[in-house]
């Protein structure tokens, strides 16, 4: 398995709090990313990064920002967290390979009350 | 028309059947293809790339028809084990692009 963790690995909160997910890789891999993955939609990009702080945006990107200051940690920022973001958080890591096939990690399961 | 398509499920099926699964995809520009398991609760774990000429890992095989877009996964003889939620993902510029996964429940 590859080296991914995330920590905490579950997590209430309450609304308007910030909360920030951790993700550690061993493996040396340039892209990281971080997903969301809610029944009924499958997994949904909401930031990646392609280097130590080269970052974008995915596909559901309002309201959750992004760090990586070293290779093997990105870390997941929810600013001012709501019940909408309530989920299951999986961070992922690839090499930029013409296959570009991905790793995951064990998930956070956060919720917000 | 969502990007990556695949029937929900749940597929009941006895053990010892074969099952196939399809995932349709939009874009024809797509360069890689993949197939995932997932077991409740759990991360995604790839179980296997989707190669041009086709594909086999076992009792798994995998196909790919770029003409009509889309991948698929046949398990022959399948176990109990095989019981999981199976998403297919589609790569495009180092990102991937998921189905929202089909449920496999094998029956004694």
């Amino acid at each position: 398995d590859a080296g991914i963790t995330q920590s905490p690995r579950h997590k209430v909160t309450e609304t308007g709090t910030p909360v920030t997910l951790r993700c550690h890789q061993t493996e040396n891999h340039r892209y990281m990313y971080w997903y969301r993955q809610d029944p009924g939609h499958g997994l949904r990009l909401i930031h990646y990064s392609y280097g130590v702080k080269d970052t974008d945006k995915g596909e559901v990107s309002d309201g959750y920002s992004v760090s990586r200051s070293k290779t093997e940690d990105f870390l997941l920022t929810l600013e001012s967290a709501t019940s909408s973001q309530t989920s299951v958080y999986f961070c992922a890591i690839s090499e930029p390979t013409l296959s570009s096939e991905q790793y995951f990690g064990p998930g956070t399961r956060l919720t917000v009350t | 028309r969502k990007e990556v398509e695949q029937d929900p499920g749940p597929f009941n099926v006895p053990e010892g059947a074969t099952v196939a699964f399809n995932c349709t995809y939009s874009n024809s520009a797509s360069q890689s293809f993949f197939w995932y398991r997932q077991d409740c609760r759990k991360e995604p774990k790839l179980l296997m790339s989707v190669y041009s000429s086709g594909n086999e890992d076992g009792r798994f095989t995998a196909q790919l028809n770029r003409a009509s877009q889309y991948i698929s996964l046949l398990i022959r003889d399948s176990k109990l084990s095989d019981s999981a939620t199976y998403l297919c993902a589609v790569a495009y510029n180092y990102q991937l692009i998921w189905g929202a996964g089909t449920k496999l429940i094998i029956k004694p």
